[in-house]
């Protein structure tokens, strides 16, 4: 069975904190990784990407892959109100041509 | 920025009827997929379509479900005798290349079945 694994939350954070969402997989051969936000009502928007093991930084935005582990994060710094929504992570499990979803972490950052 | 479309946004159907959901992904990409959303529920995968053919489909993508590329733009999702269950968000994603690249989802249709 091919998991995702997010705590669902929910996850409150004062205006200007770092904000920190886990992830885990169950799929040891996956390979790619995406952090997307959803808003209540609307579609799941892409942050971002990682590939490889280590950080990758985009503007207040950080994705954190350790394969070994089988484990991905996303940190927000300088977290603001309009943060707030739910993250989704995704990842591309080997062995098939598809995403599996987490069921999200609920973010709200309180001003 | 180029972005998936998605029409209608809200579609209502009685049970047993048959629904057309249409898509226009962003021109340049090649991959196209299907998912739904249960309300409060994770997104799920339903089908991805590469080269006018089905790649890969799930467990969900049943006899009733069926996709179509009718013309250079429009991805169609028909689903052929609408249940109760079928009540859900349904989102179009497309990407330029394979499964391994990011997948940027069109706004939505919400369908009801009554």
């Amino acid at each position: 069975q091919k998991e995702v694994e997010q705590n669902s939350g929910p996850l409150s954070v004062p205006e200007g904190a770092i904000a920190s969402l886990n992830c885990t997989y169950s799929d040891r051969g996956s390979q790619s990784f995406f952090w997307y936000r959803q808003y209540s009502g609307k579609s799941p928007e892409l942050i971002m990407s990682i590939y490889s093991n280590g950080d990758k930084e985009d503007g207040r935005f950080t994705a954190q892959l350790n394969k070994a582990s089988q484990y991905v994060s996303l940190l927000i710094r300088d977290s603001q109100p309009s943060d707030s929504a739910t993250y989704l992570c995704a990842v591309n499990m080997l062995a098939g041509n598809q995403f599996y979803f987490g069921t999200g972490t609920s973010l709200t950052v309180i001003p | 920025e180029p972005e998936v479309t998605q029409t209608p946004s809200h579609q209502v159907t009685q049970m047993g009827q048959e629904v057309i959901l249409r898509c226009v992904p962003i021109s340049n990409h090649l991959y196209f997929y299907w998912y739904r959303q249960i309300l409060g529920q994770k997104v799920e995968f339903l089908v991805s379509f590469y080269n006018n053919e089905i790649s890969e489909k799930s467990e969900i993508f049943d006899d009733q479900f069926s996709v179509e590329r009718p013309d250079g733009s429009n991805f169609t999702l028909k689903i052929r005798s609408t249940k109760l269950e079928d009540s859900a968000m349904y989102f179009c994603a497309s990407s330029p290349a394979g499964i391994f690249y990011e997948q940027y989802f069109g706004p939505g249709t919400r369908l009801t079945v009554t």
